[in-house]
């Protein structure tokens, strides 16, 4: 199947703290989404990209689809421990229904 | 703010049962979806559903699942003959436009575990 890669798998920061990750693939995507998983719940959406190059701010979250379209970013400003879960990118690529293939997740614990 | 409900949110079955997964989508959702996630693991693509019909199913979705819209308002997944690899999060999520603009809205999820 698709992969999409994100980095880091996993961050530690103290609370205050900007984050940054990111979602690589192979593979030209039409349509980026950023979602958050609390544990034993479903993903909820973040931010939705739709355009490369296009820059989105949802509160504290931006995120960016990637010039080359095979790539996203998500960042975080000044993080606070609500901010803990794990936070996954999902793609949609051109021509392909409407399946999302999400990524592998980034973890994130914020120390208060 | 709309939810999908999905029921129940854990199930145990022996190996070797058939197990049905409920889920209630947005009521003016016209495109419904599975999804599952192993512990630890990615969220996959399972199967998406759209004018009483399957639009798009992985290679996950073999002849061991079923889904059906048996009236207005439900969406259920079967699994027959349940495996233990087949224990993991399974979500149900729903969109408004089939190309998942504005991305998708997920349920809780029912955790499944296969003994």
């Amino acid at each position: 199947g698709q992969q999409l890669n994100q980095s880091p798998q996993s961050m530690f920061i103290q609370e205050g703290e900007d984050v940054s990750m990111n979602c690589t693939s192979s593979s030209i995507f039409n349509t980026w989404l950023w979602y958050k998983q609390d544990p034993g719940e479903g993903p909820v959406l973040l931010i939705a990209l739709y355009k490369a190059g296009e820059l989105t701010s949802n509160g504290r979250l931006t995120a960016q689809f990637g010039i080359t379209r095979k790539d996203s970013f998500l960042n975080i400003s000044a993080s606070i421990p609500s901010d803990v879960g794990i936070y996954f990118c999902a793609g949609q690529r051109a021509n392909t229904g409407n399946q999302f293939y999400f990524g592998t997740g980034t973890s994130l614990t914020v120390i208060p | 703010e709309p939810e999908v409900t999905q029921t129940p949110s854990h199930q145990v079955t022996q190996m070797g049962q058939e197990v049905i997964l409920r889920c209630v989508p947005i009521s003016n959702h016209l495109y419904f979806y599975w999804y599952r996630q192993i512990l630890g693991q990615k969220v996959e693509f399972l199967v998406s559903f759209y004018n009483n019909e399957i639009s798009e199913k992985s290679e996950i979705f073999d002849d061991q699942f079923s889904v059906e819209r048996p009236d207005g308002s439900n969406f259920t997944l079967k699994i027959r003959s349940t495996k233990l690899e087949d224990s993991a999060m399974y979500f149900c999520a729903s969109s408004e436009y089939g190309q998942g603009l504005q991305g998708y809205t997920f349920g809780s999820g029912t955790r499944l575990t296969v003994v």
